[in-house]
C-alpha cells in the first residue's frame, strides 16, 4: 500500500517561503512517474499547485507559477514543494498526491493526510 | 482555465435512496480526464472514479459514473450512512508539454438524514 506523508512548518511568516516535503513509502517514486501537490483552503476549495516528474521536469498552475518550485529526491523517495512570497491566501491544507499510473488516465489515486500551513505573523 | 460547476450544492437524502451528482465543465473534456473524489471531515480526499466511469480499487459498486462532453454524473445507487461526505469532480486539460492544468469543482455535500 502506497503511503504519503507530508511534513514541514505549520506556521509561515507573510512574505516568507513555505517548504514542505512528502515521504513516499510502500512504493518507489519511479513507479508513477508524476506526483503533484494539491491544497484546500476555505476560500478556494481544492486547487492543484503543480506536478513533478520523477526525472525532475515540473509543470505548475499558471496562477502560482512565479512562486512555486517542486523537486524530487529519488534516493530519499521524496517530493518537495517550495512556495515563495506567501500571504494569508496561501493558508491551506497541503496534500501530496500520486498520479494514477494508467496511461491516458488523469487523476490522483493516493493522497497524503495533509499538512496544515498557516501564514501569519 | 476550464471551470467545473457542480450541482446541487447540498443533497439531503435518506439511507437507501439514490443520489445523483452533476459536474459540468466549461469546455468539452475527454472522459479519460474526469475523476471524482469523496472527502470526509478531517480526512484526505479519496479517489472514487477515474476516466469518468471506472471505479477505483475498493470502491463499492453502488458508486457509478457517466457522462461525456461537458456533462458528467456521479450516482450513488443506494445511499448508506457512511456516504455522508463532500464529493468533488476534477478535470485535466492540456498536456505534459503544453500548459497542463487540473481543476476541481466546488463540491457537493451529501447529507444522510
Amino acid at each position: 500500500q502506497v503511503q504519503l506523508q507530508e511534513s514541514g512548518p505549520g506556521l509561515v511568516q507573510p512574505s516568507g517561503t513555505l517548504s514542505l516535503t512528502c515521504d513516499v513509502s510502500g512504493d518507489s517514486i519511479n513507479s508513477a512517474f508524476w506526483w503533484s501537490w494539491v491544497r484546500r483552503s476555505p476560500g478556494k476549495g481544492l486547487e492543484w499547485i503543480g506536478e513533478v516528474y520523477v526525472g525532475g521536469t515540473a509543470n505548475y498552475n499558471p496562477s502560482l507559477m512565479s512562486r512555486v518550485i517542486m523537486s524530487t529526491e529519488k534516493s530519499e523517495n521524496r517530493i518537495s514543494l517550495q512556495l515563495t512570497s506567501v500571504t494569508a491566501a496561501d493558508t491551506a491544507i497541503y496534500y501530496c498526491v500520486r498520479h494514477i499510473p494508467i496511461n491516458g488516465q488523469r487523476g490522483f489515486d493516493f493522497w497524503g493526510q495533509g499538512s496544515l500551513v498557516t501564514v501569519s505573523s | 482555465e476550464v471551470v467545473l460547476t457542480q450541482s446541487p450544492g447540498t443533497l439531503s437524502l435518506s439511507p437507501g435512496e439514490r443520489a445523483t451528482l452533476s459536474c459540468r465543465t466549461s469546455q468539452s473534456t475527454r472522459s479519460d480526464y474526469i475523476a471524482w473524489y469523496q472527502q470526509k471531515p478531517g480526512q484526505a480526499p479519496r479517489l472514487l472514479m477515474h476516466g469518468a466511469s471506472n471505479r477505483a480499487p475498493g470502491i463499492p459498486d453502488r458508486f457509478s459514473g457517466s457522462g461525456s462532453g461537458t456533462d458528467f454524473t456521479l450516482t450513488i445507487s443506494r445511499l448508506e450512512p457512511e456516504d455522508s461526505a463532500v464529493y468533488f469532480c476534477q478535470q485535466y486539460s492540456g498536456s505534459p508539454r503544453n500548459s497542463p492544468q487540473y481543476t476541481f469543482g466546488q463540491g457537493t455535500k451529501v447529507e444522510i438524514k
